[in-house]
C-alpha cells in the first residue's frame, strides 16, 4: 500500500495563478482532510470530507476550494493564489472520525511569489 | 472554541535520557480525545499516542507515555530512553468526541533534538 500520496511535492506560483493539489489514498478511507502548516502555528484544517461527494469547511477555508468526486481522491484548489497561501499543505485520511488514526501524506510545499 | 498550547518551542535531551513535552488545552467539552503526533525531518506526520478523556489511566506505547490531568487540562508526553530517531517536531492535538468529523486542533509544536 502506498498509503496517502500527494502531488506535486513542491510548486512555485505567481500571485493570481491557480493550481490544484491532488491527494490520493489507497486504504479505502471514508474521511479525508486538508491541512496547512505554517511556522509557529502548527497544522490548521482547511477543508475536510466525510465521504465521497461531500465536503465541509475547516478552520481556514477562505481562498480554497475542494472536491471529492472519487472516494480515493481529495483535491484542493487555489483559484487565485496569494502570498499568504505560501505554506506546506498536508493531506490526511482516516477510516472514520473520532478515535481513528489519521494517516498523513508527505506534504506539498507551495511558494507564492 | 478549543485551543491547544505547547509552551516549549524547542527542547533538547541527551540520548538515553528522559524528556517531557508539555501541552495544555482549553475546552468546555467533557468528553474528547487527545493525541501526540511526531513530525520527523522527512515531514511525514505519525501518530505517537492517544488518550480518551473519560479514561483515567494514562496511555503508554513502549517508550512513550502521557500524563493526563483532566482537571488541569494538561496532556504531557514523556519519552523514556530517548533515541536519535526521536529527533522531530511533536504536536499535541485535540478532538471533540461529539463531532465525529475527525477535526483535529493542533498546538504550535515542540522541536525536540536528541543529542548523542
Amino acid at each position: 500500500n502506498a498509503g496517502v500520496t500527494q502531488t506535486p511535492k513542491f510548486r512555485v506560483l505567481k500571485t493570481g495563478q491557480s493550481m490544484t493539489l491532488l491527494c490520493a489514498q489507497d486504504m479505502n478511507h471514508e474521511y479525508m482532510y486538508w491541512y496547512r502548516q505554517d511556522p509557529g502555528m502548527g497544522l490548521r484544517l482547511i477543508h475536510y470530507s466525510v465521504g465521497e461527494g461531500t465536503t465541509a469547511k475547516g478552520e481556514v477555508p477562505d481562498g480554497y476550494n475542494v472536491s471529492r468526486l472519487k472516494k480515493q481522491n481529495f483535491l484542493l484548489g487555489l483559484e487565485s493564489a496569494a502570498p499568504s497561501q505560501t505554506s506546506v499543505y498536508f493531506c490526511a485520511s482516516s477510516h472514520s472520525g473520532g478515535w481513528e488514526t489519521q494517516y498523513f501524506g508527505p506534504g506539498t510545499r507551495l511558494l507564492v511569489l | 472554541a478549543q485551543t491547544v498550547t505547547q509552551s516549549q518551542p524547542e527542547m533538547s535531551v541527551q540520548e538515553a535520557e528522559t524528556v517531557t513535552l508539555s501541552c495544555t488545552y482549553d475546552t468546555s467539552e467533557n468528553n474528547y480525545y487527545l493525541f501526540w503526533y511526531k513530525q520527523p525531518p522527512s515531514r511525514q506526520m505519525i501518530l505517537v499516542i492517544r488518550q480518551e478523556a473519560y479514561k483515567q489511566q494514562n496511555a503508554t506505547e513502549n517508550r512513550f507515555s502521557v500524563n493526563f490531568q483532566k482537571a488541569a487540562k494538561s496532556f504531557s508526553l514523556k519519552i523514556s530512553d530517548s533515541q536519535l530517531g526521536d529527533t522531530a517536531m511533536y504536536f499535541c492535538a485535540f478532538m471533540k468526541h461529539s463531532s465525529n468529523t475527525g477535526k483535529l486542533i493542533f498546538g504550535q509544536g515542540t522541536t525536540l533534538q536528541v543529542k548523542p
